[in-house]
């Protein structure tokens, strides 16, 4: 079946570090892929998506390629804020009128100032 | 208007009540969904509406049982829960359903206690 395996957390990094989250998946067919971020207290924000191979989604400095050779969507973001302290979940859905979003784990991230 | 909304924001209930969530979209979505949230873990589906049919049960026991009054309305009806059922319960929806590259919005999600 579908799967998505996430970078283990927690990932702590101090204000304007680099950041890369690590996401690579098994599916059938063509997924979709996206990357939801949640912040505490809060429901599931859409943060990027990538449709097809070598796509690349990017919103609010974070940007992913859908990599089909590695399968990979790995997030990175060039300089963090405290203000991106937040738990990012990968996530896939496949065609096949398929309705299920497969998640990963999760990572928490935390910027310290 | 690109928002899912979801009341209560807060539900603590007993084992005995009988209590109801709500969720509203006004996106024009045909799909919409329900999933459960324990801490430290990621969402997991439990139903899924396409035209307001129910179209997907993930095996979820019945004292959960949602109901779909329109097109823009989700409801899930809860009774004789179990403390273990305590987590953040999100709505969300979608626009056609078998489209895998139409993402889901999510709502804020009702945070439930049960003791």
């Amino acid at each position: 079946g579908d799967s998505v395996t996430q970078m283990e957390g927690p990932v702590t990094l101090s204000e304007e570090a680099f950041l890369t989250i690590n996401c690579t998946y098994t599916a059938t067919g063509y997924p979709s892929l996206f990357w939801y971020v949640q912040y505490p207290g809060e429901g599931l924000q859409l943060l990027l998506k990538a449709t097809k191979a070598d796509d690349k989604g990017s919103n609010k400095g974070f940007e992913a390629t859908y990599r089909k050779e590695t399968t990979s969507f790995h997030l990175e973001k060039g300089s963090v804020q405290v203000s991106d302290s937040a738990v990012y979940f990968c996530a896939l859905r496949t065609n096949f009128g398929n309705e299920k979003l497969t998640f990963g784990t999760g990572t928490r991230l935390t910027i310290i100032p | 208007d690109t928002e899912v909304t979801q009341t209560p924001k807060h539900l603590v209930m007993g084992m005995t009540n009988k209590k109801s969530l709500k969720c509203e979209q006004h996106m024009g979505h045909r799909a919409m969904y329900w999933y459960k949230q324990k801490a430290k873990k990621p969402p997991e589906l439990m139903f899924v509406y396409s035209y307001e049919k129910l179209s997907i049960n993930e095996s979820v026991p019945s004292r959960f049982s949602p109901e779909c009054p329109n097109s823009s309305l989700l409801n899930l009806h809860l009774h004789a829960l179990q403390p273990e059922d305590s987590a953040l319960y999100l709505c969300a929806s979608s626009q056609v359903v078998a489209l895998s590259y139409n993402e889901q919005f999510f709502g804020p999600g009702t945070r439930l206690t049960v003791l």
